[in-house]
């Protein structure tokens, strides 16, 4: 099986633009949720999707959304970026039907943003 | 609410020497507990998790961690590392019956010496 996919990996973006981040989770995951990783804040939960609704959602403000898709794919939107946004975003993706089971995160995008 | 402390930030160990990384968990409910690892600009690996059960759990690499919950401790241990293991470690706790939302300890930052 393929891993959890995000696209692209590298991303630099201008104050004041937005930009939308993509993961295509495992197959056969319907779970997918995105973190956001600096080194002032560690790692920090964004939200969760399930069966194209949002399930959970941290402390963010509304600048940050995200949606999913019937085929489980996500995305991520930023709007009206700043500085502060810089940062690797992780998605991970769970599969909830079968119990107990772990997530499995992607390799990020990293974003810039100057 | 649920919280992760990892009270190492940075830990060097010298090739072949083992390894314990702390981790302390504070959550009202039944944790799901987790050690991830990141290399640089790198996604996060799963070492190893716990659900239930045996409290010492085996993980990859030769990693293995014991649940103490009357400690509310998970503390990840190798008996002999590997100058490979180098990287940043992750605990992360997340919420028992479902769920996509971890929260993840500020990490550890492993060095090896040769």
């Amino acid at each position: 099986k393929a891993g959890v996919t995000q696209t692209p990996r590298y991303l630099i973006k201008t104050r004041g633009q937005q930009v939308t981040l993509s993961c295509s989770p495992i197959s056969g995951h319907r779970s997918v949720s995105w973190y956001q990783q600096t080194p002032g804040q560690g790692l920090q939960f964004l939200f969760e999707y399930f069966s194209e609704t949002q399930r959970n959602k941290g402390n963010f403000p509304g600048r940050f959304s995200g949606r999913q898709f019937s085929n489980s794919r996500s995305e991520m939107n930023v709007s009206t970026l700043e500085l502060g946004d810089s940062a690797l975003y992780l998605c991970a993706s769970r599969d909830l039907g079968q119990g107990n089971t772990e997530a499995f995160f992607g390799q990020g995008t990293r974003l810039t943003v100057v | 609410a649920q919280s992760v402390t990892q009270p190492d930030i940075h830990i060097t160990v010298s090739e072949g020497a083992s390894l314990e990384l702390r981790c302390n968990y504070s959550y009202g409910a039944t944790p799901y507990l987790f050690w991830y690892v990141q290399s640089p600009g790198q996604g996060l690996q799963l070492l190893l998790k716990y659900f239930s059960g045996d409290t010492l759990v085996q993980g990859i690499k030769g990693f293995e961690a014991e649940f103490k919950r009357s400690q509310s401790s998970f503390n990840l241990r190798k008996p002999s590392v590997h100058w490979s293991d180098a990287a940043e470690y992750f605990c992360a706790v997340g919420r028992a019956g479902g769920g996509n939302k971890l929260t993840f300890g500020t990490g550890t930052q492993l060095k090896v010496e040769l």
